[in-house]
């Protein structure tokens, strides 16, 4: 069974700092994995779909990898802004699941003024 | 990509009652998906909805909790039944089509009482 883990849980940072986030999976097979923005209370905004062939992909200050033989992708983000401030989750889309996604529990970012 | 409409976007209900959720997309999916998220938790998959068929659910769902329609490729219901306060969540669609990216609606936000 699939299982998503993304550390740290919670970041704070000052304004303008680049950051990285981290997300992991235990089963290669997977087709694809999206970086999603969730602010309380609300839906998910989808910010990056790094298929299983590609590396990384970019948009704007944000560019997210994917390293499939070992399991990992990050997303960086560059000069933080205090609109930054959000739960940032990863999920996969495995091989034969049926397009369903497994979700990690997300990284809760804080970017202080 | 594709636009979501979910509603309501929350309720507050009283414990025995049903809440139904709508979910109308602005373009043909193949696939649609609900949801669950349950306070500080991350997404859990709870069925995938089948045009014209009965939904797949996944393990710890039951149709009789959380009956499904999907009536055509951009419309798609999810009842809460017989709610308790274990029911309170955010509940959110999804639809992508095959292992394109995955969008989501805004999410419902169910207090039960």
């Amino acid at each position: 069974k699939q299982e998503v883990t993304q550390i740290p849980a919670a970041l704070s940072v000052p304004e303008g700092e680049n950051l990285v986030l981290n997300c992991s999976f235990t089963d290669s097979a997977i087709y694809n994995l999206q970086w999603f923005r969730q602010d309380p209370g609300k839906g998910l905004t989808s910010l990056l779909l790094i298929q299983s062939s590609q590396r990384e992909q970019t948009s704007g200050r944000l560019n997210a990898s994917l390293d499939k033989s070992s399991g990992r992708s990050t997303l960086y983000i560059a000069a933080s802004q205090p609109g930054d401030s959000a739960t940032y989750l990863c999920a996969v889309t495995d091989g034969g699941s049926n397009y369903k996604l497994t979700f990690g529990k997300g990284t809760l970012l804080t970017v202080n003024p | 990509s594709a636009v979501i409409s979910q509603k309501p976007s929350r309720d507050i209900c009283q414990r025995g009652t049903s809440l139904t959720i709508q979910c109308q997309v602005d373009s043909q999916v193949t696939m649609m998906f609900w949801y669950r998220q349950q306070p500080g938790q991350s997404l859990t998959l709870i069925a995938t909805a089948n045009q014209g068929s009965e939904a797949t659910y996944e393990s710890g769902f039951v149709i009789d909790k959380f009956p499904i329609s999907r009536p055509n490729l951009t419309f798609s219901t999810l009842t809460v039944s017989n709610m308790s306060p274990e029911d309170s969540s955010i509940y959110l669609c999804s639809g992508r089509v095959g292992d394109t990216e995955a969008f989501f609606g805004q999410g419902t936000r169910l207090t039960v009482v």
